[in-house]
This record gives structure tokens, sequence and C-alpha cells, in this order.
């Protein structure tokens, strides 16, 4: 299986800020990654997909990047709606296997 | 829109089996979109556990391939998850969840059924 590591395990930042969640994968996955945000009692909700493409309806504060086996989701100026937990997906082989998730807060 | 919905009992006894039932809406199973279950864990680790294709083959996580099965009623449009001899340690959140062919990326999720495994 593929394992995907991902950092930090939290972060606490302030309105405003730029943060960047890291996922790096154990081999080359091509651009087969996917980011989710996780709400509280909610359903996980499709943020990036292929690395780099933001999904429909996602603000454009949200940023994918990376190749090989390193990529990273930033959040450009953070709102108070963005507190939840981030987690990657790879897909570029089975099974499909999922980071650890970053709980991202308000300082 | 796609959505999707599961259902089923939120407590299961050590060595049954756990079943699961997503309702899909807004799409047919039978086109286009692949079928997965996938569960959250205390502790937040997500596991995808297997999918149903359009076409009804299906594709399992080797973890759990001795005892996982996933099947569909195309006329009720949805699908099913059977787990066999559960323990503790599959209490978790199930979701079922949908992507594009071909395109691996889960955009369309239920909302979660909490299942807990104890005597």
């Amino acid at each position: 299986d593929i394992q995907m590591t991902q950092s930090p395990a939290s972060l606490s930042a302030s309105l405003g800020e730029t943060v960047t969640i890291e996922c790096r994968a154990s081999e080359d996955i091509y651009n087969g990654l996917a980011w989710y945000q996780q709400k509280p009692g909610k359903s996980p909700q499709l943020l990036i997909y292929n690395a780099n493409s933001l999904h429909t309806g996602v603000p454009s504060r949200f940023s994918g990047s990376g190749s090989g086996t390193q990529y990273s989701l930033k959040i450009n100026s953070l709102q108070s709606e963005d507190v939840a937990s981030y987690f990657c997906q790879q897909y570029y082989d089975y099974p499909y296997t999922f980071g650890a998730g970053t709980k991202l807060e308000l300082k | 829109e796609i959505q999707l919905q599961e259902s089923g009992p939120g407590l299961v006894k050590p060595s049954q089996s756990l079943s699961l039932t997503c309702s899909v809406t807004g799409y047919t199973i039978t086109s286009g979109y692949d079928w997965s279950w996938i569960r959250k864990f205390p502790g937040n680790k997500m596991e995808w556990m297997g999918y149903i294709s359009y076409s009804g083959s299906t594709n399992y996580n080797p973890s759990l391939k001795s005892r996982i099965s996933i099947t569909r009623d195309t006329s009720k449009n949805q699908f099913f998850l059977q787990l066999n001899s559960v323990t503790t340690e599959d209490t978790a959140t199930y979701y079922c969840a949908s992507h594009l062919i071909l395109r691996a990326y889960f955009d369309y999720w239920g909302q979660g059924v909490m299942v807990t495994v104890s005597s």
C-alpha cells in the first residue's frame, strides 16, 4: 500500500493568515492526490483533485501544489469557516489511502 | 445533484456481520460513477474499504478482502456493505461515497453512520 504521511497533525493560525498542510507519499503518485475538508459532524468535502485542480464551488483561497511524492494544500487569508480537519487521499494506486488528517484551529 | 444516504444498525455484536445500505438519488448507479464504502475510525484514521462499479464489478481493500462484500440492487438504486466477523476494531463511522469512473477522488459523500461493535 502507498503510505500517506500528513503534517502537521494540528495547526493553530490567526484570521487572515496563510497556512500550509503537507502530504508525503511513500512512492510517486503522479499527481493522483485529492484534498478534503471535514467539519465536525459533517461528511468530507472535496477541495482539490489532481493535486492542483480546484473543485467546483471551492473558494479560490484554497490551492494545491506538488508533484512526485510531495504535495501541499495552502489556504490564503484564513477565514473562520475554514476551521476544520483536512486530509489528503491518493488515488494513483489501489488501495486508495488517506493521510492521518490535520486539525486546523483559530489562534 | 447526487445524494447518498447510509442506513443500518448502529450497534453490532462481535463476531456478527455488519450490514449497511447506501441509497442514491439524483443519479443511476448503473452509469458513470463507481460507488465506495469508506470508514473513519475513532482517532480519525480513514480507510477506503472497496467499491462496486457502475457495471457491477467490485474492488476491495486487500486488508478486508476475506470479510467484505459490496453488492447492489439496481431496481432500488441502492448499494450495500456487508462486513463479516466484526470485532471492536471495526467500530467506526461508515460513509458511502462516489467518484467518476477513472477519477477516484470522492466528490459526493453520504452523511455517515456511526457503527459500534460491542457485546
